[in-house]
């Protein structure tokens, strides 16, 4: 079945802590992972993805973990600023298949 | 300055009127997509099209007919309207149509009464 779950629907952490988001899929071939960020008011935009060779990526503060075994990946933000409070989606698809599965989000609040 | 257009940034309209939205990307990009979000549902595809082409097609109602008239060009008609209707809808387009990165515009927030 084709879905993505995401967890936690919603997450308050305090500034300069590490944010920590999950996801999970069942379809297995599924092989490329997005994480989209989105401000109130904006559309979402890509934050960081990884394909399914990889077992992490990192990109500044941000690093995503992907585990094939389990059907897990999740988003690490070290450093928290207020500046990330936004929504995060996790999203997943074949890569010979264009169509995105997107998670429900998560909101994250980051407290000064 | 934004790559991807969408035209009305906000909306009200009357139960049972007809609304186009509209959409248009200079990112060069081949494929386009139209995305919902409403509290109901964070975001739901809906459309996508490559080459001025329908490639997909997720949404049960035929109230919602996607127009191209150029490649660059996405529009969104929607007839009928309902007050579940209601959500921002968001155009975005892409280089490929194969697991590339999606590029969202700012939306287009609708609301029906």
């Amino acid at each position: 079945q084709q879905q993505v779950r995401q967890s936690p629907q919603s997450l308050t952490v305090w500034e300069g802590g590490t944010t920590v988001l999950t996801c999970s899929y069942e379809d297995s071939t599924f092989n490329y992972f997005p994480w989209y960020q989105q401000f109130p008011g904006e559309g979402p935009a890509l934050l960081i993805s990884i394909l399914s060779v990889s077992d992490k990526k990192e990109d500044g503060r941000f690093t995503t973990f992907f585990n094939k075994r389990e059907k897990k990946l999740s988003l690490h933000i070290i450093d928290s600023q207020p500046g990330d409070s936004a929504t995060y989606f996790c999203a997943a698809s074949a890569y010979s298949n264009y169509q995105l599965i997107w998670g429900s989000g998560t909101k994250l609040i980051i407290k000064p | 300055d934004p790559k991807i257009i969408q035209k009305p940034k906000y909306l009200v309209a009357v139960t049972g009127s007809e609304k186009i939205l509209i959409c248009e990307q200079y990112l060069g990009h081949n494929a386009m997509y139209w995305y919902r979000q409403s509290a109901k549902k964070p975001l739901e595809f809906m459309f996508s099209y490559s080459y001025q082409k329908l490639m997909d097609n997720q949404t049960a109602s035929s109230r919602f007919q996607p127009q191209s008239s150029k490649k660059n060009h996405l529009d969104l008609q929607i007839t009928a309207l309902k007050p579940d209707d209601s959500a921002t809808y968001f155009c975005a387009s892409s280089q490929g149509d194969s697991g590339n990165t999606l590029y969202f515009g700012e939306g287009s927030r609708l609301i029906v009464v």
